[in-house]
């Protein structure tokens, strides 16, 4: 089976930076993308890890180590728009016979 | 604008009465999938298409239909929904299986409510 587990919530203040990790079972995937849901919208993506390491995207980042079955969504300067659910997701083999699997995602809260 | 489009938004039907929900996309992309989302559970996958007239079933396919007899429109059909199939639904599509460096696009979801 495979599955992935995140905090399901995290406070924070604005301009704070803030790490949001998810730690995954798998036999297997493509990579490690993190989505962006606000409340009753539709998920929209923000990173992609296929390989280990760091990738910046402006204020956010995103990191993967399959050695150590984790990655992380850190988010800097946080500002209050960043109030949002944050779901980390794999990608089976194609073999597996289905699709991106999400965790059941993280609920950050800014303040000011 | 590139895009998924799912209808309708918001919908409350009874017991047992035929539903679809539509969705349909303008990328061209091969992928295609509904996930159902529900509070403390996540996305959960329904059913997936990976192109014309092929499907398979996800995580929670039970009490769901779907068909892909075009690349941009995948349906999804309750045939005698119930109760336990309240839910916010999302249609998603992609290039490919994996979601790679671009990512699932989706649709803006479809609250149902079945009493």
């Amino acid at each position: 089976g495979q599955s992935l587990e995140q905090p399901s919530e995290v406070t924070a203040v604005e301009g704070a930076i803030v790490q949001i990790n998810c730690t995954y079972q798998t036999s297997g995937f493509y990579g490690l993308s993190w989505y962006q849901q606000h409340d009753g919208g539709a998920p929209t993506f923000l990173s992609y890890n296929a390989l280990d390491g760091l990738e910046e995207t402006g204020r956010f980042s995103s990191f993967l180590s399959r050695s150590d079955s984790y990655g992380y969504l850190l988010l800097q300067e946080l500002q209050m728009k960043d109030s949002a659910s944050y779901f980390c997701a794999v990608s089976p083999p194609s073999e597996a016979g289905t699709a991106l699997i999400f965790g059941k995602g993280t609920t950050l809260s800014v303040s000011s | 604008e590139a895009q998924v489009t799912q209808n309708p938004r918001y919908l409350i039907t009874v017991t047992g009465k035929k539903l679809t929900v539509t969705c349909s996309q303008n990328m061209n992309h091969e992928y295609m999938s509904w996930y159902r989302q529900d509070p403390g559970l996540g996305l959960r996958q329904i059913y997936y298409s990976m192109n014309v007239e092929v499907t398979d079933k996800g995580d929670v396919p039970e009490g769901y239909k779907v068909s892909r007899k075009e690349k941009r429109n995948f349906p999804l059909i309750l045939e005698s929904p119930s109760p336990n199939q309240t839910s916010l639904y999302f249609c998603a599509s992609s290039l490919g299986h994996d979601d790679s460096v671009y990512g699932y696009t989706f649709g803006s979801g479809t609250r149902l409510t079945v009493v």
